[in-house]
């Protein structure tokens, strides 16, 4: 089946650093990728959609300038928290959608980020 | 704006059935998912209906009613494993939207 490859799993650090997710699609083309926002206790929140070769497209509220997405090839996007303070720390978790039609699942999702800002 | 609501949390008895209710409000529909999700992990696909009426599989049920905005997820033979947090998420047009999620405990 469709596995998409999210790195790194977890991640500490001190406030004021940047830090990269990678979400990759190991075995098809994504043409959409799309990240998620989870808080403790709480429902996924998109954050922004992202085309291959294309800008993102954010979710309202959500600080472009803060949350970087890239999405360079079909099999990979990443998004950078840049700057990053304890507010943000958060469960982060990427999706991606082939070519293939809507059937019977849209998007298949990565294994999520923890972050955790010090 | 896009609502998706669903009750917070819920308790059941192991070997019970319980029903997960979803009412939602969106700008396009193109679909209803459900998902399981375990604390810290990825959301795991459970079902899809597209069109009203019911969706068996195995313990597992889903029903939609688009003139109503509503769904639920039924779950039938409650193991204690299926402690869990269930989304209800709306395929809008080009995006998946996700509900408030419900926290379910099953106790022994």
């Amino acid at each position: 089946g469709a596995v998409v490859s999210q790195h790194p799993s977890r991640v500490i650090c001190k406030s004021g650093t940047s830090v990269k997710i990678e979400c990759r699609s190991l075995d098809f083309q994504a043409t959409t990728m799309f990240w998620y926002r989870q808080f403790p206790k709480k429902s996924l929140m998109l954050m922004a959609t992202s085309n291959e070769g294309s800008k993102a497209t954010y979710e309202q509220g959500v600080e472009k300038d803060k949350f970087l997405i890239n999405h360079a090839s079909l099999t990979l996007s990443t998004l950078t928290v840049t700057s990053a303070h304890p507010e943000d720390s958060s469960f982060y978790i990427c999706s991606a959608r082939g070519f293939e039609g809507l059937g019977n699942q849209p998007q298949h999702f990565g294994d999520g980020t923890r972050l955790s800002i010090l | 704006g896009q609502n998706i609501d669903q009750p917070t949390e819920m308790t059941a008895t192991e070997g019970a059935i319980v029903q997960i209710n979803c009412t939602y409000q969106t700008s396009g529909f193109n679909g209803l998912f459900w998902y399981q999700q375990h604390a810290g992990e990825a959301p795991t696909f459970l079902s899809y209906n597209v069109l009203d009426g019911l969706e068996e599989k195995g313990r597992f049920s889903s029903f939609l009613s688009r003139s109503k905005g509503y769904s639920y997820l039924l779950l039938k033979e409650l193991q204690m494993k299926d402690s869990a947090s269930y989304l209800c998420a709306v395929w809008n047009t080009d995006k998946l939207i996700f509900g408030t999620g419900t926290r379910l405990q099953v106790f022994p």
